[in-house]
């Protein structure tokens, strides 16, 4: 089946925008991640979603940033005022029903956000 | 906190050679063991992990072994190809479920 998508695969926006970007899970997997990835860096955790709520953000750096699930499949996160510090690419990830139970992380391609 | 420490790269071999990359840990419980592959253009995949101590985590010719001892999990394989060549990252599972992700290093192949 299809896998991890996500949408755009590149971003562009001016410094003090607000983006929107869009992950679509494997189909019947109930836990969502994001993370940011830096150049030269491993990803970092920004949040991970249980079907439609948050259960883990305290990775999100700071209150520009919100991510919704709201039925439990697609998410969006959401930058505003978007600062050059957040040039990365953003990285969505689904397993089957969460970190607990040790079940493996499927990535998607990652959204390239640019501000310039 | 815990960390992962990876070697740097880019690492450069030739075709059919054999291939170390070190990873180590720091962890204040008993963390999962990961090696994830970035091929040119796509996403993450899960390459092998490693559950508990001495467990070796193998597919497609790459294996690691969970080695508390050292806090180590090395990877290695024993004769690279060109399609080989990728970005790994080594990573853990903390306590609280959160994956801890090493730089990554750059493996290049050359024929």
């Amino acid at each position: 089946g299809a896998g991890v998508s996500q949408t755009p695969s590149n971003k562009v926006t001016e410094k003090g925008k607000y983006v929107e970007l869009r992950c679509d899970p494997i189909s019947g997997h109930t836990a969502l991640y994001w993370y940011r990835q830096s150049l030269g860096q491993g990803p970092e955790f920004l949040i991970y979603f249980q079907g439609t709520g948050a259960a883990d953000d305290s990775g999100l750096p700071n209150d520009r940033f919100f991510a919704v699930r709201p039925e439990g499949s697609v998410s969006t996160l959401k930058i505003q005022r978007t600062e050059r510090g957040d040039s990365a690419v953003y990285l969505c990830a689904s397993s089957l029903s969460g970190p607990g139970g040790g079940d493996t992380q499927y990535f998607g391609p990652g959204t390239r956000l640019t501000v310039l | 906190g815990d960390s992962v420490t990876q070697m740097e790269g880019p690492v450069t071999l030739s075709e059919e050679a054999f291939l170390t990359i070190n990873c180590t840990y720091t962890a204040t419980g008993y963390p999962s063991l990961f090696w994830y592959v970035q091929y040119p253009g796509e996403g993450l995949q899960l390459l092998l992990k490693a559950t508990k101590a001495d467990d070796k985590g193998s597919n497609k010719g790459f294996e690691a072994t969970y080695r508390k001892e050292t806090t180590s999990f090395h990877l290695e394989k024993g004769s690279v190809q060109v399609s080989d060549s990728a970005v790994y990252f080594c990573a853990l599972r903390d306590s609280n479920y959160q994956l801890i992700w090493g730089a990554g290093t750059k493996l290049i192949i050359k024929p």
